[in-house]
């Protein structure tokens, strides 16, 4: 079973335009993370948010964690067509020696030129 | 030039062989995974290891085996007690596992079964 789910599971918008992909999970984490895969190609880091930490940003990317509710949610902000890919949320669980990144099953983003 | 690599990045297999997907990685990483990658279904975790010589399965482990003998090497055998093989397959490396570190990934090895 995946530990982390994302919503929705696919999203246009017009480019200028800001789009927002959030991430249930549903266990302990130490982290979150989000990935982008452009097709066919394999995955590449975008950010990583702590257990404690609630927010933190990188570029035009927002990432939000609430782990009272066990959720995440990632802004990109003012999209442009290169950031048409799958986008992907990661859980890092704290299982000690059995630690592992969990991945969801992806959302697609279309930004129209 | 650091990175993980992946090959071959295409791999044709009959029915009934083993076919082993090599993975090295040059960043000195201690964690590394493999995923397998099916149209709607995400990344499924197949087997992982944080040191040499240990490897622990995931949640797909039926059908493949792994080998850790270096650091920098996690080939992944595909065998032919797989049922349905054909996906796309990534490799990953960490710095370690549960120490709030990202996660490198090859180009990946789109499998078929023909």
């Amino acid at each position: 079973s995946q530990q982390g789910e994302e919503d929705p599971q696919a999203l246009s918008i017009q480019e200028g335009e800001n789009a927002t992909m959030n991430c249930s999970y549903k266990t302990s984490i130490n982290n979150l993370q989000w990935y982008r895969q452009n097709s066919g190609r394999g995955l590449v880091h975008l950010i990583l948010i702590r257990s404690n930490e609630r927010e933190k940003h990188s570029g035009r990317l927002r990432v939000t964690l609430d782990t009272s509710k066990k959720s995440s949610s990632l802004l990109i902000t003012a999209s442009r067509a290169a950031d048409t890919a799958s986008y992907f949320c990661a859980t890092d669980l704290p299982s000690g020696a059995n630690s592992k990144l969990t991945f969801g099953k992806g959302i697609t983003l279309s930004v129209r030129p | 030039d650091g990175g993980i690599t992946q090959s071959p990045k295409y791999l044709f297999r009959k029915e009934g062989q083993n076919v082993t997907l090599s993975c090295e990685q040059n960043l000195n990483h201690d964690a590394m995974y493999w995923y397998r990658q099916d149209p709607g279904q995400g990344l499924r975790l197949i087997y992982y290891s944080q040191i040499v010589n240990d490897f622990q399965k995931g949640d797909i482990a039926e059908g493949y085996s792994v080998s850790r003998e270096k650091k920098e090497s996690f080939p992944l055998t595909v065998t032919s007690a797989q049922k349905n093989p054909t996906a796309f397959y990534l490799c990953a490396s960490s710095m370690m596992a549960g120490m709030n570190t990202e996660a490198f990934f090859g180009q990946g090895t789109r499998l078929t079964v023909v």
